[in-house]
């Protein structure tokens, strides 16, 4: 089935320097690729999400790029705020998985001050 | 905006009762989850639904049942609960056009089986 995984577990990053989190995903045929922050105590919330026909989508500090040949796609987070720590999700639809969402296991981003 | 609700928000259960999660989500969406969180094993697919009185088996149903009798709930039920079901349960439901739609998640229900 459907796998995808993420790297890395935990990163720290000094505040205003950048972070990137990196997955890969199995199944060839995937075209959504949601990432979702989650915060203590509260559920994932979408952050942004890249469909297989783009290969790079920004919100203002956030980006997110996509290659599909070698099934990966990176989150990049630019100028690091305390408010960017949280635990951050990637996933991919399975569309060999009965077209349901597979997550990645998490990345614990904490930001020094 | 409430969007997704989950009740309750901690239990504690002894194996072998039972106990039903409940969430309600008032967006009209039409797909609705539920998910296991465990450390270091991000979210984990228990049951889906793809509209009222639909239910289908995700990732990892076993010990779990699920029903959509109302389009804005869906019940998470544990008939025997064991101690490998303490998890954080997150409930969550996404538009028509779903499953490339976002998927809105509420706040989880923390329970632990002694």
């Amino acid at each position: 089935g459907e796998n995808v995984e993420q790297h890395p577990s935990t990163l720290s990053v000094q505040e205003g320097d950048s972070a990137v989190i990196k997955c890969t995903y199995s199944d060839s045929a995937s075209n959504y690729f949601p990432w979702y922050k989650q915060e203590l105590g509260k559920g994932p919330q979408l952050i942004i999400d890249i469909r297989s026909n783009v290969g790079e989508k920004k919100d203002q500090r956030i980006a997110v790029t996509l290659n599909k040949t070698a099934k990966h796609f990176s989150l990049h987070i630019t100028e690091t705020q305390p408010e960017d720590s949280a635990v951050y999700f990637c996933a991919a639809l399975g569309l060999s998985s009965a077209s349901k969402i597979i997550f990645g296991s998490g990345t614990r981003l904490s930001i020094r001050p | 905006n409430a969007g997704v609700t989950q009740t309750p928000k901690f239990r504690v259960l002894k194996t072998g009762q039972s106990m039903t999660l409940l969430c309600a989500q008032d967006m009209n969406h039409e797909y609705m989850y539920w998910y296991r969180q465990d450390p270091g094993m991000g979210l984990r697919l228990i049951h889906y639904s793809v509209g009222e009185g639909t239910t289908a088996k995700g990732e990892v149903p076993d010990g779990y049942n699920v029903s959509r009798l109302k389009k804005q709930n869906f019940l998470l039920g544990l008939e025997s609960a064991a101690p490998s079901q303490t998890s954080v349960y997150f409930c969550a439901s996404s538009t028509q056009g779903a499953p490339n739609q976002p998927q809105h998640f509420g706040d989880g229900t923390r329970l632990s089986i002694l």
